[in-house]
C-alpha cells in the first residue's frame, strides 16, 4: 500500500519570504511519479509541480522548487518569494502502479501574512 | 477549452434517495477516477476506470456506483445516500499511454460537487 505523510498541518509565512512544506512517501514501486497540489478557497485542485522518480534533477517551476530525497523518500515543496495568492491548501500525492492511482496526503494549510 | 466538467456542483439531498453526479472531460483521455475530500484526511479514491466498458474500486468504494459507457463521460452513483458520504466529490481524467512501459500523467480535475446527505 502506498502511504503519503504530510506532518505540517498548518503553516504561516510573511509575504516575500521563503516557506518549506513536508511530505514523506513509502512505496515499493520502482516507476512513480510525485506531485504537489495547490487549494485555493475555491476548492480547484491546481497541479504545482511534478516530480518522475527516476530522475535525478529536482523539479523546478518559477517560484515552486523541490527537494526530492529518493532514499530518505521525502518530497519537500519550497515556495520562494511567498504571494498573498498562494494562501491555500498543499496536498502532496504520489502516482504508482499500472492503476494510476493518486495517493494523496492529509494537506497543509499554509497562509501567506503581510 | 480543455476541461473536466462536474455537475451538479453543490447538492442536498436526504438519506436513501438515489442521486447521480456526472462527470465528462473533453480531452479523449482514458483514464477517469473519483475521489472524495474529508477535513483530516486529503483526498481518497472511490472508483477508476482505465477506459470504456473498465471500471475498479479504489480504497472507498462502499456505497458507491460508476459506469464508463462512453469514453467521455463517468458518472458517480449513489443508490442509497447515508450522512456519511457528505463529502466533497472531484472527478478527475488524464491520458494514461500504457504497453511495456506505463506512462503516467497528470489527472486534470473537475471543480468539485459538495454533497450534503441529511
Amino acid at each position: 500500500a502506498q502511504t503519503v505523510t504530510q506532518s505540517q498541518p498548518e503553516m504561516s509565512v510573511q509575504e516575500a519570504e521563503t516557506v518549506t512544506l513536508s511530505c514523506t512517501y513509502d512505496t515499493s514501486e520502482s516507476n512513480y511519479y510525485l506531485f504537489w497540489y495547490k487549494q485555493p478557497p475555491s476548492r480547484q485542485m491546481i497541479l504545482v509541480i511534478r516530480q518522475e522518480a527516476y530522475k535525478q534533477q529536482n523539479a523546478t517551476e518559477n517560484r515552486f522548487s523541490v527537494n526530492f530525497q529518493k532514499a530518505a523518500k521525502s518530497f519537500s515543496l519550497k515556495i520562494s518569494d511567498s504571494q498573498l495568492g498562494d494562501t491555500a491548501m498543499y496536498f502532496c500525492a504520489s502516482l504508482t502502479g499500472t492503476a494510476s492511482k493518486l495517493t494523496f496526503g492529509t494537506g497543509t494549510r499554509l497562509q501567506v501574512t503581510l | 477549452e480543455a476541461q473536466v466538467t462536474q455537475n451538479p456542483r453543490y447538492l442536498i439531498t436526504v438519506t436513501g434517495k438515489k442521486l447521480t453526479v456526472t462527470c465528462s472531460q473533453n480531452m479523449n483521455h482514458e483514464y477517469m477516477s473519483w475521489y472524495r475530500q474529508d477535513p483530516g484526511l486529503g483526498l481518497r479514491q472511490i472508483y477508476y476506470s482505465m477506459n470504456v466498458e473498465v471500471t475498479d474500486k479504489g480504497d472507498v468504494p462502499e456505497g458507491y456506483k460508476v459506469s464508463r459507457k462512453e469514453k467521455r463521460n463517468f458518472p458517480l452513483i449513489l443508490e442509497s445516500p447515508s450522512p456519511n458520504q457528505t463529502s466533497l466529490y472531484f472527478c478527475a481524467s488524464s491520458f494514461r499511454a500504457s504497453g511495456s512501459v506505463v506512462i503516467h500523467n497528470e489527472q486534470f480535475f473537475g471543480p468539485g460537487t459538495r454533497l450534503t446527505v441529511l
